[in-house]
């Protein structure tokens, strides 16, 4: 079967840096999706990665290693407005996203 | 522009009552894809559609129908609904690009009774 798996829940400090990890074993792999959703709101795009390495966009990096079937998203100088779930997404073989069940992370001042 | 929009937002429903959930997009895409969310569990993919006319099912197709009979509209169908319905469902489109990013409506968060 297909699986993501992501921590459930993490809190982190405002100002400091946080990793959300994601391990995945797919069908295939064809790419690795990183989101963000506020509570009550939509899934919003943050990054994608398809090979080995780390992607920098702005406070925001995503690694991803195909060997491993890992991938973690890193968060810097986080801001309050930080605090959402964070969903780990993989397209698969058929190239369908199967998605993780998101890591809820709380900022704390 | 309005990007995707889904009608209604909340709805609560008797079981075996039927209703359809719009979803309508102004980005011109090709892909829709209609997604339910529950607690503790990923997005799940109900149907999906490739382009005007064209549907397909996802990983939990049943008790639900779908049309694309425009491209900028998706519905889904629920004939007689269940409690196990209840869920908040996420309509979303996409092109089927490289990066493949799909673009989220709001959501309908929908309780079956």
């Amino acid at each position: 079967g297909q699986n993501i798996d992501q921590p459930t829940e993490m809190t982190a400090t405002e100002g400091a840096i946080v990793q959300i990890n994601c391990t995945y074993q797919t069908s295939g792999f064809n790419g690795l999706f990183w989101y963000q959703q506020h509570a009550g709101e939509a899934p919003t795009f943050l990054s994608y990665n398809v090979l080995d390495g780390l992607e920098e966009k702005g406070r925001f990096s995503s690694f991803l290693s195909r060997s491993k079937g890992y991938s973690y998203l890193l968060l810097k100088e986080l801001q309050m407005k930080d605090s959402a779930s964070y969903l780990c997404a993989v397209r698969d073989s058929n190239y369908q996203l199967i998605w993780g069940a998101g890591t809820k992370l709380i900022i704390k001042p | 522009n309005a990007g995707v929009t889904q009608t209604p937002k909340f709805r609560v429903l008797k079981t075996g009552q039927s209703m359809t959930l719009l979803c309508a997009q102004d980005m011109n895409h090709e892909y829709m894809y209609w997604y339910r969310q529950d607690p503790g569990m990923g997005l799940r993919l109900i149907h999906y559609s490739v382009g005007e006319g064209t549907t397909a099912k996802g990983e939990v197709p049943d008790g639900y129908n779908v049309s694309r009979l425009k491209k900028q509209n998706f519905l889904l169908g629920l004939e007689s609904a269940a409690p196990s319905q209840t869920s908040v469902y996420f309509c979303a489109t996409g092109w089927r690009d490289v990066t493949d990013t799909q673009y989220f409506g709001p959501g309908t968060r929908l309780t079956v009774l």
